[in-house]
């Protein structure tokens, strides 16, 4: 597609539920990353996909977070048993494969989950 | 290790007057530095970047940054603000990986 497309863009839970946010990049790009965003914080990193595959998900929390990818095109991230302090709004972005140093990623305009 | 420090988290300007926001960043290897911009409700947008070319980085919207090396920072600057820029700003750095380490955010007020 166009740009990154996340959905749904607002989603509020109950405290013990399961979220699946999605993220569908774009088209070419191999590589995908998933960042949080807490209030008042930066962006913290939580997983990145080359392809299909998970090289690196040093930033997932605890073994609640989850993501999977398909296709080398849409990705899931599954938070299960939510949690309150999970409330945050969630960032895919994409980019070309070796090419985040010199291009810059490209973000969704993120999923904004609320737990109560 | 790499870090990012926004020394501000908030900064005021009045329409038409220079905007200056300021980053300082630690990295043990030759760093490359972004700045995106994130308008309330949106995606966060490249700004500009600075990947070892030239050391003033132009980028979209009349924004530009300067790379010093000795002072280990990367400032965003803008001669002259408008109302459309009111938004949060985040210093982002890398160092040769996909992995990005973002600044805690300035968020910048234009006033009329």
């Amino acid at each position: 597609g166009a740009g990154v497309s996340q959905s749904p863009s607002n989603k509020v839970t109950e405290k013990g539920k399961d979220v699946e946010l999605r993220c569908d990049p774009i088209s070419g790009h191999t590589a995908l990353y998933w960042y949080r965003q807490r209030l008042g914080q930066g962006l913290e990193f939580l997983i990145y996909f080359q392809g299909n595959s998970a090289p690196d998900k040093s930033g997932l929390p605890s073994d609640r977070f989850s993501a999977e990818r398909t296709g080398e095109s849409v990705s899931t991230l599954t938070i299960q048993r939510t949690q309150q302090e999970d409330s945050a709004v969630y960032l895919c972005a994409s980019s070309l494969p070796g090419q985040a140093n010199n291009y810059g990623y490209t973000f969704g305009s993120g999923t904004r989950l609320t737990v109560v | 290790a790499q870090s990012v420090t926004q020394l501000d988290s908030h900064v005021s300007v009045s329409e038409g007057t220079p905007v200056l926001l300021r980053c300082n960043y630690s990295s043990s290897y030759s760093p490359s530095l972004f700045w995106y911009v994130q308008h309330p409700n949106k995606g966060l947008q490249l700004l500009l970047k600075y990947t070892s070319a030239a050391t003033l980085v132009k980028g979209i919207n009349g924004f530009e940054a300067e790379f010093k090396k000795s002072e280990t920072s990367f400032h965003l600057t803008k001669p002259s603000a408008h109302m459309s820029d009111a938004a949060e700003y985040f210093c982002v750095v890398t160092s040769g990986t996909y992995k990005y380490i973002f600044g805690t955010g300035t968020r910048l007020k234009v006033l009329a």
